[in-house]
């Protein structure tokens, strides 16, 4: 079993739409989470950022952890065909810069116009 | 956040040559980098973890020989593929997280695409 499980998608949702996204883990020592974007053939680019059981909203973007049942939630609102990528969830144990990410395998998503 | 730059985007290589492949923090200094490799579709795998004045970490199954780490500075790492085979065609990534801030955000470079023929 992977440390970080996260459904490969694609998840297909119409413009305007709320996507929903999340992945599990088994770990309980993670503590730091990401979710990051990915379009193809670039680099992930940080969306979020939480470290506290809770919700975290930034403009369409809402992060949700609850360490208890070991999952993380993204929710994009007012899904826009721009938010076409895949998301990739990611978590570490402690801060320290060299304390390596765990990532989720990404799950695919398309917003159709 | 923080900017990591990734050069070059992309390259071809014949086989049997080696290609260097730079990553810098541009407004902090990461003590560490990590390089991954990730296939078509499918999600990061980590490489090896470079610190700064000191060996890469690998992860199992990289062969250091091949895939050379050099961290001189705390804003530069190197990855050099040496004596590239089609086989080693692959997008490969960087990532550095500020070690002075101690922030757990990690940032990524652009990712260079690497095809040998």
């Amino acid at each position: 079993q992977k440390e970080v499980e996260q459904d490969p998608g694609p998840l297909s949702v119409p413009e305007g739409a709320i996507v929903s996204l999340n992945c599990t883990y088994s770990n309980s020592a993670f503590q730091y989470f990401m979710w990051y974007r990915q379009y193809s053939r670039k680099g992930p680019e940080l969306l979020m950022y939480t470290y506290s059981s809770g919700n975290k909203e930034d403009g369409r973007f809402t992060a949700q952890v609850d360490k208890s049942s070991k999952y993380i939630s993204l929710f994009i609102r007012d899904s826009q065909p721009s938010d076409s990528a895949t998301y990739l969830c990611a978590m570490s144990v402690i801060k320290a810069a060299g304390n390596k990410l765990t990532f989720g395998g990404g799950t695919r998503v398309l917003v159709k116009p | 956040g923080a900017v990591v730059s990734q050069h070059p985007s992309w390259v071809i290589c014949k086989s049997g040559t080696s290609v260097k492949i730079e990553c810098r923090s541009l407004d902090f200094q990461a003590t560490t980098m990590f390089w991954y490799r990730q296939f078509p579709k499918q999600s990061l795998m980590l490489m090896a973890t470079s610190n700064e004045g000191s060996k890469a970490t690998y992860e199992q199954g990289v062969e250091k020989d091949k895939f050379l780490i050099n961290h001189a500075s705390l804003t530069l790492s190197t990855l050099t593929v040496t004596s590239a085979h089609p086989e080693d065609s692959s997008f490969y990534i960087c990532s550095a997280r500020d070690g002075w801030t101690g922030s757990a955000e990690a940032f990524f470079g652009q990712g260079t695409r690497l095809t040998v023929v």
